[in-house]
């Protein structure tokens, strides 16, 4: 799975509190990507970045930042978390295999729930 | 913005039955990837096709990519239990190899 990790793997917070998730990987891929997956929506794009500190937004950027100071780490910060980020959030690196094979890893997930 | 979906939503089939999952782009795409994720787990990238009128086999799974490259399918003959899970596909968009899921199709196999 590409080395590709998430801390916490759970997590319930209350509205209104800070969260930050962490997305490690230890294989040196340039593209790292955030999406949340809900029942009905399939995955979406939160925010992605293509290099260290290079970062831009995804389509359901709204109440989330990102930072990313070294290659092998991709932080998400919901600034002041609400109920409608209740959700299961995947990492996800970006991989170029022999003949040009294109295709994304992921990680285990966070489900993160916001009471 | 590019959209991506799939038919059906859901199909629950006994063991042994064909099944198929089609994919339909509002844009040309330069390749289309699927994806399997199981339940309770991650999307895990199954294959990419790159040509038009593309097919591909992996096992029992049978993969297309349309003549006009908008369209795609997954077709699994005789499907196992182990089966069970939902399908995406999902094709490039804009830049920095970033993609634009399709809605999934959950496949339920049961005995």
């Amino acid at each position: 799975d590409a080395g590709i990790t998430q801390s916490p793997r759970h997590k319930v917070t209350e509205t209104g509190t800070p969260v930050t998730l962490r997305c490690h990987q230890t294989e040196n891929h340039r593209y790292m990507y955030w999406y949340r997956q809900d029942p009905g929506h399939g995955l979406r794009l939160i925010h992605y970045s293509y290099g260290v500190k290079d970062t831009d937004k995804g389509e359901v950027s709204d109440g989330y930042s990102v930072s990313r100071s070294k290659t092998e780490d991709f932080l998400l910060t919901l600034e002041s978390a609400t109920s409608s980020q209740t959700s299961v959030y995947f990492c996800a690196i970006s991989f170029t295999g022999t003949s040009g094979l294109l295709g994304q890893f992921f990680g285990p997930g966070t489900r993160l729930t916001v009471l | 913005g590019q959209q991506v979906m799939q038919i059906p939503q859901y199909q629950h089939v006994q063991e042994g039955e064909d099944f198929t999952t089609y994919c339909n782009s509002s844009t040309t795409l330069s390749n289309i990837q699927w994806y399997k994720q199981r339940p309770g787990g991650h999307p895990v990238f199954l294959i990419q096709l790159v040509k038009s009128g593309e097919v591909k086999k992996q096992k029992r799974l049978t993969f297309q990519f349309g003549e006009a490259k908008k369209n795609s399918s997954l077709h699994i003959t005789a499907t196992q239990t182990t089966d069970v899970g939902t399908y995406f596909c999902a094709g490039p968009t804009g830049t920095a190899s970033k993609l634009t899921f399709g809605t999934g199709t959950r496949l339920q196999v049961t005995l």
